[in-house]
């Protein structure tokens, strides 16, 4: 089945622990991006990687960092988790990064930091 | 301020209801506008884009863009129970070399319940 997948679908860690969050896509999409969603603030984008082997700064980075070594797999690593980063964040991918591209995004992954 | 406000709700309507669901902006650069509709516990899904102001319709559905006030649309006719939905309004902007980098910024996304 065509899609993004995300894991885990769930998780609650300690703060201060490192958490990577996984997704993959079989699109073969070009761009990938990792969203945040917190109650009364919506969507926010915290990196994007436009194609393999690069990467940029969303809205919210600060705390987090990604990788794109090849084309379907965008992993979203905390590397020091605090309460703040408690959040529900997605993952979605596109053809290209043109502004009428769209996004297609996965399930999620609630994440709670205590 | 937010780039982008968007009324978050809640909004109950009996089926069969017009629906209006709102956006205002004040990045006048924004170029690409769209509507997403994200069902309980799962990840939004993209429902209409439209590129220049006036009007576009998908069957029940119409997106309307008013550039020159900063605001967007989106009329649901006929709403039915199966549009209980978190809707999301997202826009981007064009970067040189036209892309946007996939860079969406969303509004707060309006919870709608319609009910039988």
């Amino acid at each position: 089945i065509a899609g993004i997948t995300q894991a885990p679908t769930s998780q609650i860690l300690a703060a201060g622990r490192r958490m990577t969050l996984r997704c993959t896509q079989d699109m073969r999409h070009n761009a990938m991006y990792w969203y945040r969603q917190d109650l009364g603030l919506g969507l926010r984008l915290i990196h994007y990687s436009n194609t393999a082997g690069t990467t940029g700064k969303g809205e919210v980075p600060d705390g987090y960092s990604v990788s794109r070594a090849n084309t379907d797999d965008f992993p979203l690593t905390l590397a020091s988790a605090v309460p703040s980063q408690t959040s529900v964040y997605f993952c979605a991918s596109s053809v290209d990064s043109g502004g009428a591209d769209t996004q297609y995004f996965g399930p999620g992954t609630r994440l709670t930091v205590l | 301020q937010k780039e982008v406000e968007q009324d978050p709700g809640p909004l109950s309507v009996p089926e069969g209801a017009i629906v209006s669901l709102n956006c205002t902006y004040s990045n006048s650069a924004f170029q690409y506008f769209m509507w997403y509709r994200q069902y309980s516990r799962k990840g939004p899904e993209l429902l209409m884009y439209t590129y220049s102001s006036g009007n576009k319709e998908d069957g029940r559905f119409t997106a309307q863009v008013d550039k020159s006030s900063k605001y967007i649309s989106l009329f649901i006719r006929d709403s039915q129970p199966s549009d209980s939905a978190t809707y999301l309004c997202a826009m981007t902007l064009l970067y040189a070399g036209g892309t946007s980098y996939g860079k969406l910024t969303f509004g707060q996304g309006t919870i709608l319940t319609v009910h039988p």
